[in-house]
């Protein structure tokens, strides 16, 4: 079985500053994919970034990106430059590879807030 | 694209009742999910159809949890004689072909609350 844990249930951050989202996974597969999605008030999923298993280089879209470290099996998001506009659930999933199709397994979620 | 839309976005009822949601994917997307989120906690994975063919179901999905998904198109979730232990936002998603790195399109969810 596969487990996703998201330590922080909550996070603050000022904007234009710069905050990173903490993850760790459990998984026996060697091919997996992670990713980052947030839910705003409105609830729908949004996906944020994605990262391949099999890839060394980190994902970066734009102002977000991750630290991707499969030895510890972690997989943090930093997001740069905050905006009010990120402030949302941020969720961080686990798809077991082609096996599973899209199947994925979520953390707890960790609420960004971003201060004015 | 018209997004995935979940109808009816609230619905309120009462213990024993059976309730029907139902999720309209985005059209081309072969694949449609079902996860359930309860409320502080991330989304947990019920089942999933490929095209018409219920492909796997979670030990979540019990024998009062029945979902269909007639031709392909839309899906059904139905749960019978609710329970309290029901309430939950149950979100629907799709992706094109069901592969690992796909993204998937969620729906704002049916929040059900259980009287």
């Amino acid at each position: 079985a596969q487990t996703v844990t998201q330590s922080q249930p909550e996070m603050s951050v000022q904007e234009a500053e710069t905050v990173t989202l903490s993850c760790t996974y459990d998984t026996s597969e060697s091919d997996y994919y992670l990713f980052w999605y947030k839910q705003p008030p409105s609830r729908q999923m949004i996906l944020v970034i994605r990262q391949e298993a099999y890839k060394q280089q980190n994902a970066t879209e734009n102002r977000f990106s991750v630290n991707f470290q499969k030895a510890a099996k972690s997989f943090s998001l930093k997001i740069s430059d905050s905006q009010l506009g990120d402030a949302a659930m941020y969720f961080c999933a686990l798809s077991q590879g082609e096996t599973s199709g899209s199947r994925l397994t979520f953390g707890e979620g960790t609420q960004l807030t971003v201060n004015p | 694209d018209t997004g995935v839309s979940q109808d009816p976005r609230h619905k309120i009822t009462k213990r024993g009742q059976n309730v029907t949601f139902r999720c309209d994917p985005i059209s081309e997307h072969n694949r449609l999910y079902w996860y359930r989120q309860t409320l502080g906690q991330g989304p947990e994975f019920l089942t999933y159809f490929q095209n018409e063919a219920q492909l796997e179901k979670s030990r979540l999905l019990s024998d009062r949890f029945s979902a269909e998904r007639p031709k392909g198109s839309f899906s059904t979730l139905e749960i019978q004689r609710t329970e309290q232990g029901d309430s939950a936002m149950y979100l629907c998603a799709s992706s094109p072909r069901g592969l690992g790195y796909e993204k998937l399109f969620f729906g704002s969810g049916t929040q059900l609350s259980v009287l």
